[in-house]
């Protein structure tokens, strides 16, 4: 079993919506939690890192939050665009092990005009 | 800056054969790493290497060597290719061991 887990596996919205993404993680005990935009063709970029202290973090219309408690993670996407059609990935670090990434396999984001 | 640079950007190669792919990072970065990509699953760490002169496995490492004889290069060979081997091909790099990773963009390989 996968030990991030995101969903939906994909989603289609309309331009202007928002939209929210779901991680549950069972990594544990960890260090920080990342969430990173994949556009088709292209490798993962960085938009949000939370650590074990921190409930919510914005990258201006990206807003990212943490439960350490129930080992869930969101990012909520505001006002979207058709630039925010990617995938987004939940990344995990464990407290060690430096190099063991835990990697969800990505909700696809779809915005359509 | 051009950060990091991967090539080919994609490659059809026959079973068997031998390929290496290049990752180049101009960030003076100590870490980098190889993963690969596959439908329905995250991304998954072949090799690693923490500075360097040194290297170590990740999760599917089997049938890839690495190397890095200085900061900005870290090649993937294949010794002998298999059509399991087809994926997307990611290389990142990080500072340290515990930062961000940035990533190129990908090599796409078809084993055949």
């Amino acid at each position: 079993k996968n030990q991030v887990e995101q969903s939906p596996q994909s989603l289609i919205i309309l331009e202007g919506k928002n939209c929210t993404l779901q991680c549950n993680y069972t990594v544990s005990p960890f260090s920080n939690l990342r969430w990173y935009k994949q556009d088709t063709g292209r490798g993962p970029v960085s938009l949000t890192i939370m650590t074990f202290s921190e409930n919510t973090k914005s990258n201006g219309r990206y807003t990212a939050t943490l439960d350490a408690d129930t080992k869930q993670s969101s990012l909520h996407i505001t006002a979207s665009q058709l630039s925010d059609s990617a995938s987004y990935i939940c990344v995990v670090r464990p407290k060690t092990g430096a190099n063991n990434l835990f990697f969800g396999t990505g909700t696809r984001l779809t915005v359509i005009p | 800056t051009a950060g990091i640079t991967q090539a080919p950007t994609s490659q059809i190669l026959a079973a068997g054969r031998s390929m290496t792919l290049r990752c180049t990072q101009d960030m003076r970065h100590n870490a980098m790493y190889w993963y690969r990509q596959d439908l329905g699953l995250g991304l998954r760490l072949i090799h690693y290497s923490n500075t360097a002169g040194t290297t170590g496995k990740g999760e599917v490492p089997d049938g890839y060597s690495v190397s890095r004889a200085n900061t900005d290069d870290f090649p993937l060979t294949l010794a002998s290719a298999v059509p399991s081997q087809t994926s997307v091909y990611f290389c990142a790099s990080s500072i340290q061991g515990d930062t961000e990773a940035f990533f190129g963009q990908g090599t796409r390989l078809t084993v055949v």
